[in-house]
């Protein structure tokens, strides 16, 4: 079946540039995460949602960091004036629902590069 | 915050040894330690899970223990195999619906 996707899977920015990560949860999958992870180190959360609501977003490194899921299911992480720091994979993973084992499936993630 | 550690940062085994990967957790609310297997540019994969209100559990070749009083959990591989190759992250959580706190993760690579 369908697992989590992710678009774009690699984008390149100039520093300054507004970017727009997309992430397709598994159909179904009321909890949704971001997670930020940087060259050799582990994933590090961002955000969580809970269908629409944003439930945590103390991850957020700084308010130039904005995510959305205003219907629920797909949501989009957006990075304004991309800092060259930004560059890293980001991760979206989603789990069925916040009383069900809670395995969360992970996308394959989206490698930003800053210039 | 949960604060996880894992180690070591790297290990090397031959094929058909063992290896034990260690990680601590800071928290005594988590509740939730799984195991993640993240081959080069791929996605991390959940290889195996424990709550905390089991101190063992194994899927074939692999066993995670949990000992709750100390704060520490470790993923026991046997008969490693080269495609057992990758870098292994734990993670802890302290309920269904809270983010994951990973260490910082192993590379692991296994010697034909």
């Amino acid at each position: 079946g369908a697992g989590v996707s992710q678009s774009p899977r690699y984008k390149v920015a100039k520093r300054g540039q507004d970017v727009a990560l997309r992430c397709d949860p598994i159909s179904g999958h009321v909890s949704l995460f971001w997670y930020q992870q940087a060259l050799g180190q582990g994933p590090e959360f961002l955000t969580y949602f809970q269908n629409e609501a944003q439930l945590d977003k103390s991850g957020l490194p700084s308010d130039r960091f904005f995510a959305e899921r205003p219907e629920g299911s797909v949501s989009t992480l957006k990075i304004q004036r991309t800092q060259q720091e930004d560059s890293a994979v980001y991760l979206c993973a989603s789990s069925l629902d916040p009383g069900s084992l809670g395995e969360q499936f992970f996308g394959p993630g989206t490698r930003l590069t800053v210039l | 915050g949960e604060n996880v550690e894992q180690h070591p940062s790297t290990l090397s085994v031959q094929e058909g040894d063992s290896a034990v990967i260690k990680c601590t957790y800071s928290d005594s609310a988590s509740n939730y330690f799984p195991w993640y297997k993240q081959e080069l540019g791929k996605r991390p994969q959940l290889i195996i899970d424990i709550r905390s209100n089991v101190g063992e559990k194994k899927d074939q070749r692999i066993a995670v223990t949990l000992n709750k009083t100390a704060k520490h959990f470790s993923l026991h591989i046997t008969e490693t195999q080269p495609e057992d190759s990758a870098v292994y992250f734990c993670a802890a959580r302290k309920s269904s619906g809270d983010k994951l706190t990973f260490g910082t993760g192993t590379r692991l690579a296994v010697r034909p």
